[in-house]
């Protein structure tokens, strides 16, 4: 049973440019949520996703934006990158909306130069 | 609003040692509360979780957390750490009511070194 899965695993990107990371739930979830992690600190909820539409969203700025598929996976895209930007992004999933536990993938490293 | 802290930013204990992180949290009513570990360059992995019930809960790895309401403290323990047990440490909280919103807000992280 495949776990949380992100991709890709580490990202460079330039100031000014767009990026996108992607991630599966765990087999048999179907709510997605994304969080933020700068060096050194904790999490940070930046929006959950469930039925292809946005359920929740954390205090970031319009540039941050996402999508979930049919088949649960999701995509969060950042416009416009800052040097602030670079963290590490985790991809949680769960069953159902209502469901508390989440489980978390490995995350991509993304660097802003 | 919720937050979630963690006094600790960094602690080092000695192999075999017992240890404690602590946890304190800001909420309007009892939250869900969990225990995360991160190794270098990984994604969180749960340790355990309080929902409600027996106040003392059991984890993974040989861990334990007590929650105390007059406390509003949730602090993870473990009797004695093996040096596998080095990484850095995360206590949540989630909400209970409202089902649509259940972001987790993380506190700061605490550094577990383990000496030999």
């Amino acid at each position: 049973d495949a776990g949380v899965t992100q991709s890709p695993t580490h990202l460079i990107k330039t100031r000014g440019q767009q990026v996108t990371l992607r991630c599966s739930p765990k087999s048999g979830h179907d709510t997605v949520s994304w969080y933020q992690q700068a060096l050194g600190q904790g999490p940070q909820f930046i929006f959950q996703y469930y039925e292809e539409e946005e359920r929740q969203r954390g205090n970031f700025p319009d540039r941050f934006s996402g999508h979930q598929f049919p088949n649960y996976s999701s995509e969060l895209n950042v416009n416009a990158l800052l040097l602030g930007d670079s963290a590490l992004y985790l991809c949680a999933s769960r069953q159902g909306q209502g469901h508390i536990e989440q489980y978390f993938g490995p995350g991509t490293r993304l660097t802003v130069t | 609003a919720q937050s979630v802290t963690q006094p600790d930013i960094h602690i080092t204990v000695s192999e075999g040692a017992s240890l404690e992180l602590r946890c304190n949290y800001s909420y309007g009513a009892t939250p869900y509360l969990f225990w995360y570990v991160q190794s270098p360059g990984q994604g969180l992995q749960l340790l355990l979780k309080y929902f409600s019930g027996d106040t003392l809960v059991q984890g993974i790895k040989g861990f334990e957390a007590e929650f105390k309401r007059s406390q509003s403290s949730f602090n993870l323990r473990k009797p004695s750490v093996h040096w596998s047990d080095a990484a850095e440490y995360f206590c949540a909280v989630g909400p209970v009511m409202d089902m649509g919103r259940r972001a987790l807000t993380f506190g700061s992280g605490t550094r577990l070194q383990v000496q030999p």
